[in-house]
């Protein structure tokens, strides 16, 4: 099994240009989840999914969007990229309360780096 | 509201010595917490976790931490640390049916 696996590693984008992070796992997880990682600032939660075709904000959703049209990949898209959102984003995934733990663990992809210029 | 505090933003300690790094939750009913190990350049790796029953746990890689339902606790320890370890430590609980709420980090330097 891969896990989890995020597309690209890196991307340097100029203020204003659109972006789409692909995030693909293969755990059959039903949970999915985008966060960015500041220094200093821990884990920010920007948007999850609970299910193919759902999708819910977290703490900080401004200036991106979400889509799971399929289980296992979850996109993030910037529409237009400001230099605030130069960060590194990190997916993870992790099993349902209903799949029978509901202290079941995130399993996270590598993260992406991202300059916006 | 939920939240995982973590005292101390960076630790510095010489190979070979003991470790404890803290971590506080605020949660009214039963937390499950976890702590990840995070090297640079690279994505959030599970150590251990707690949900119930005995307070003491054990991870991968010699880590272990205590629960401490009293003091609201959960501190991550290792009684000999290697140079490999010095990386970002993040204490986790899962708040609510989605959402995992983590601490800001602690960052561990290893002398040589």
């Amino acid at each position: 099994n891969a896990g989890v696996t995020q597309t690209p590693k890196f991307r340097v984008l100029k203020t204003g240009q659109s972006m789409t992070l692909l995030c693909a796992q293969d755990m059959n997880h039903e949970y999915m989840y985008w966060y960015r990682q500041d220094p200093g600032m821990g884990l920010r939660l920007i948007h999850y999914s609970v299910g193919e075709g759902t999708t819910a904000k977290g703490e900080v959703p401004d200036g991106y969007n979400v889509s799971r049209l399929k289980k296992q990949n979850f996109l993030l898209g910037l529409e237009s990229a400001a230099p605030s959102q130069t960060s590194v984003y990190f997916c993870a995934s992790s099993l349902s309360r209903t799949s029978g733990s509901y202290y079941n663990e995130q399993f996270f992809g590598p993260g992406t780096r991202l300059t916006v210029l | 509201a939920q939240s995982v505090t973590q005292p101390d933003i960076h630790i510095t300690v010489s190979e070979g010595a003991s470790l404890e790094l803290r971590c506080n939750y605020s949660y009214g009913a039963t937390p499950y917490l976890f702590w990840y190990v995070q090297s640079p350049g690279q994505g959030l790796q599970l150590l251990l976790k707690y949900f119930s029953g005995d307070t003491l746990v054990q991870g991968i890689k010699g880590f272990e931490a205590e629960f401490k339902r009293s003091q609201s606790s959960f501190n991550l320890r290792k009684p000999s640390v290697h140079w490999s370890d010095a990386a970002e430590y993040f204490c986790a609980s899962r708040g609510g049916t989605y959402k995992y709420i983590f601490g800001t980090g602690t960052r561990l330097k290893v002398l040589a």
